[in-house]
C-alpha cells in the first residue's frame, strides 16, 4: 500500500492553456474522488468515480473541466482554457465502496498566471 | 443539503493546554463525521471518524471527538497540546448514497491551530 499519489505536485501555467493532472489511487480502491481547495477554504467536491463510471459531478465542474478513469485505475483531470480563478490545490482521494474512509493524496497546486 | 460549520478560523493555545475545535453539522439523515488534519503543502490525514457506533471517538495523536446528536455537534478535543499539533483541521460530513454506502465529503472552512511554547 503506497498511498494515493498525484502528479505533478506543482503546475504553473498561463491563462488560456490546458493542463492535465493525474491521480493514482491506492490499489484495489474502486472509488476515486476529486476535490478543489482554494486558499483559506476547505476542500470542495468536484466529481467521483466508482471503477470507470463517473457517478456524480458538482456544479463547480464547468464545461472546461473533464475527468476520466478509463480502466478503473488511475484518473486524469483536465482543465481547458485555464482562468486565474482555477488557481487552487486539486486533491484526489480514494476508498473502497464498502468503506467510509477516504485517503487523500498530497495534491497538485495549480497557479494560473 | 448537508453542511458543516467550524466556529473559529484560528485557535491559539499554549503548549500543554486543552485543545477544543468546534464543529457543527446539518444533515437530513444520520451522517458519518470526520476530522482531518492538514500540514502545510500536504494532503489531508484522517484523525478520527464517527460512523454510528460509540459516540465518543478516539483518534490518533491523542485526539478525540464526541458526537452529540441533540446539539448536531462533533467537537474535537485534546487534553494537552503539543507543538507538533500546529496545523489546519477540517471537519467533514458524509451522507449515505442510495441508503447504503457513503460518498462525497462536505468540509467545513477549517481551523488553524497555533501552539505557543
Amino acid at each position: 500500500d503506497t498511498g494515493v499519489s498525484q502528479n505533478p505536485r506543482h503546475k504553473i501555467t498561463k491563462r488560456g492553456q490546458n493542463v492535465t493532472f493525474r491521480c493514482d489511487p491506492i490499489s484495489e480502491h474502486n472509488r476515486l474522488y476529486w476535490y478543489r481547495q482554494t486558499l483559506g477554504q476547505g476542500p470542495e467536491f468536484l466529481t467521483y468515480f466508482q471503477n470507470e463510471a463517473q457517478l456524480e459531478k458538482s456544479r463547480l465542474l464547468s464545461d472546461r473541466f473533464s475527468a476520466e478513469r478509463p480502466k478503473g485505475s488511475f484518473s486524469t483531470l483536465e482543465i481547458q482554457r485555464t482562468e486565474q480563478g482555477d488557481s487552487a490545490m486539486y486533491l484526489c482521494a480514494s476508498s473502497l465502496v464498502s468503506a467510509d474512509t477516504q485517503y487523500f493524496g498530497p495534491g497538485t497546486r495549480l497557479t494560473v498566471l | 443539503a448537508q453542511s458543516v460549520t467550524q466556529l473559529g478560523s484560528h485557535v491559539s493555545v499554549s503548549e500543554g493546554a486543552l485543545v477544543l475545535l468546534r464543529c457543527n453539522y446539518s444533515s437530513s439523515v444520520p451522517p458519518y463525521l470526520f476530522w482531518y488534519v492538514q500540514y502545510p503543502n500536504q494532503g489531508l490525514q484522517l484523525l478520527l471518524k464517527y460512523t454510528s457506533a460509540a459516540t465518543l471517538v478516539k483518534g490518533i495523536n491523542g485526539f478525540e471527538a464526541e458526537f452529540k446528536k441533540s446539539e448536531t455537534s462533533f467537537h474535537l478535543t485534546k487534553p494537552s497540546a503539543h507543538m507538533s499539533d500546529a496545523a489546519e483541521y477540517f471537519c467533514a460530513v458524509s451522507d449515505p448514497v442510495g441508503g447504503t454506502s457513503y460518498g462525497k465529503l462536505t468540509f467545513g472552512q477549517g481551523t488553524i491551530l497555533t501552539v505557543h511554547p
